[in-house]
This record gives structure tokens, sequence and C-alpha cells, in this order.
């Protein structure tokens, strides 16, 4: 029974390119929460979504970033035009049932914006 | 903002001694806590939980215990082992939420043989 999957695991790009994290849930599981980390701080909450729908993305900031969860298919979440201070780990997190504190977590994707 | 604090970065225990990790919380109404461990390159791990009716709560090797009265939450573990080095989180129920957690800064486990 695989984990939650995360790709890429590090992910390198340049000021103004864009980045793509994708995320596949546990088998079974249809709420995908995203987080992002920071260096030696705690994981902050992003976004909240379930199949075709975002539920909560109150912690997402309102310009550049997108998320998105098609029915067939993994989770995304798209950062455009990227900058240094979006470098970070960006952890994905599923759990099967709606809005649920316990959640099983993803390798994370280690984003590097040079 | 209210938030959940640590009171040490990081702690070095011998191995085969008993670790506590200890954590502060400032939101009274939160009423569910979590401990995650995380190593270096990995997603956080569920450890252990509790809620606010319960003063300790035992699992394998850890122990977590909560005092409401000042606050505070500590993460027991006994007889610490090499593979036990990790970042400890704890993390509180945001009271307006059932899904969102506010975390911690972490303590970093570092474990002597």
């Amino acid at each position: 029974n695989a984990g939650v999957m995360q790709n890429p695991r590090h992910l390198v790009r340049r000021r103004g390119q864009e980045a793509r994290l994708r995320c596949s849930p546990m088998k079974g599981h249809s709420h995908v929460y995203w987080y992002r980390q920071l260096p030696e701080e705690g994981l902050k909450f992003m976004v909240y979504l379930q199949k075709e729908n975002i539920i909560d993305e109150s912690g997402m900031p309102k310009e550049r970033f997108s998320a998105e969860f098609p029915k067939e298919g993994p989770s995304i979440l798209r950062i455009q035009q990227v900058v240094r201070g979006d470098s970070a780990a960006y952890f994905c997190a599923s759990s099967p049932v709606a809005g649920e504190h316990e959640q099983y977590f993803g390798p994370g994707t280690r984003l590097t914006v040079t | 903002g209210e938030s959940v604090g640590l009171h040490l970065p990081t702690l070095s225990v011998q191995e085969g001694d008993n670790s506590i990790i200890n954590c502060a919380y400032s939101n009274s109404a939160s009423d569910y806590f979590i401990w995650y461990k995380q190593e270096s390159g990995k997603g956080p791990q569920f450890i252990i939980d509790i809620r606010s009716n319960m003063d300790k709560r035992q699992g394998q090797r850890v122990t977590v215990l909560l005092n409401k009265t000042v606050k505070h939450l500590s993460l027991q573990i006994a007889a610490t082992q090499p593979g036990d080095s990790a970042v400890y989180f704890c993390a509180e129920n945001d009271p307006d939420s059932n899904y969102q957690l506010i975390w911690g800064a972490g303590t970093k486990l570092i474990i002597k043989p």
C-alpha cells in the first residue's frame, strides 16, 4: 500500500520560471492538503482540496500560486514566476475523510529558486 | 497571534536514556494536540495525539503529557534509540478549523552513542 507520493523530490528553478509540484494521495484518500516549510520552522497550511474542488485556500498567497486536484491524476501545486522567497520544502498530505487532523504526509518537494 | 512554541531547539540524549521534549501552547481554546516526527529529508510522521479531556496518553515507547493549567505539552521517549534522531514538532488544532493545525518550530533530537 503506497503512501503519499510527491514528485519531483528536488526542483531547481530560476527566478521568473514556473514550478509544478505533484502529489498523489494514498489509495482511497480523496482529500489533499498542501503545506510549506521553511528551514527550521514548522509547517504552514496552504490549501485543502477534494477531487475537483478547492475547499480552503486561505493559506495560499493570492498571486502566483494555484492548486488543483483533478478528477483523474495527481494534485498539482503551481507557482508562477518564482522568486527566491519561494524556496522551501512543500509537503502534501492526504486523509481518507473530510477535514481530518490525522493526515499522512508525503516526502516533500524541495524547491530551490536561484 | 497565538502559536505553539518549543522550549529547546536542540536536545542531545545518550542512547538508552529517556528523552523529554517540551512544548508550550497559548491558545486555551485548543483541544487537540499532536506530536510529529520528521526525519531528515522526509515528511512529518504522526507519533501520538491527545485530546484536552486527557492528561496522559501512552503509545509504544512514547508518552504524551498534557498540563492544561500551564498550557504545556511534553513528549517522553523511553530508551532512546539512534532511529529516534529527528526533529519533533508539536501542533495544536486551530479551534476555528476541522483540519488546520498550528505548528511549533520543532526540537531537534540528537542521540549520542
